[in-house]
């Protein structure tokens, strides 16, 4: 079956930073998303990751690796409007998103 | 940048009436529209998939003719939740892809719908 995990929910500190994991099974693989999705509101895109490595885009950075099944999301800086919960979706062989459950993170001052 | 605007944001209807939700394309032809439910705390589920002038495919466990989906040209697509139950009451996403575009995912802005 395909199967995307990463955590339910972290805490880090305004100004600090904060790894999000996932890992991931599924039936091929044409790319890694993740979304920031607030309360109530549908996600926004964030990264998109095909290849081995690191993405830095701002605060915000992806890492994929390929052979592990696994990628993280790094947020450096955390400001308070970083409170969200975020969502790592793979895009399977049929060109379909796969989502993870998400990680809401909170950001304590 | 693309953007998909859905309509409406927000509805409450009655138990056993049906609601339309619309999802328009504003500056790009949508030749697949994805329709997810979000229930709370959880993520997002896919219901189906919907490409221009075919039959939308349905996921496992999704009643196809209570969830009707109408794809009926490049840049609207609509899902209709016909004989609404309380149970039926979430977030309703859709997302639209380019074609050719393989990271080319863009979210509409999501409906609450809160059946009473």
């Amino acid at each position: 079956g395909q199967n995307i995990d990463q955590p339910t929910e972290m805490t880090a500190t305004e100004g600090a930073i904060v790894q999000i994991n996932c890992t991931y099974q599924t039936s091929g693989f044409n790319g890694l998303f993740w979304y920031q999705q607030h309360a109530g509101e549908a996600p926004t895109f964030l990264s998109y990751n095909v290849l081995d490595g690191l993405e830095e885009k701002g605060r915000f950075s992806s890492f994929l690796s390929r052979s592990k099944g696994y990628s993280y999301l790094l947020l450096k800086e955390l400001q308070m409007k970083d409170s969200a919960s975020y969502l790592c979706a793979v895009m399977d062989s049929n060109y379909q998103l796969i989502w993870g459950a998400g990680t809401k993170l909170i950001i304590k001052p | 940048g693309a953007v998909v605007s859905q309509h409406p944001s927000r509805v409450i209807c009655k138990s056993g009436t049906s609601v339309k939700i619309e999802c328009r394309s504003l500056d790009f032809q949508a030749t697949t529209m994805f329709w997810y439910r979000q229930f709370p705390k959880q993520s997002l589920m896919l219901m189906a998939t919907s490409n221009e002038g075919s039959k939308a495919t349905y996921e496992q466990g999704v009643e196809k003719d209570k969830f009707l989906i109408n794809h009926a040209s490049l840049t609207l697509s609509t899902l209709t939740v016909t004989s609404a139950h309380p149970e039926d009451s979430s977030f309703y996403i859709c997302s639209a892809r380019m074609e050719f575009e393989v990271d080319g995912y863009t979210f509409g802005s999501g409906t609450r719908l809160t059946v009473v």
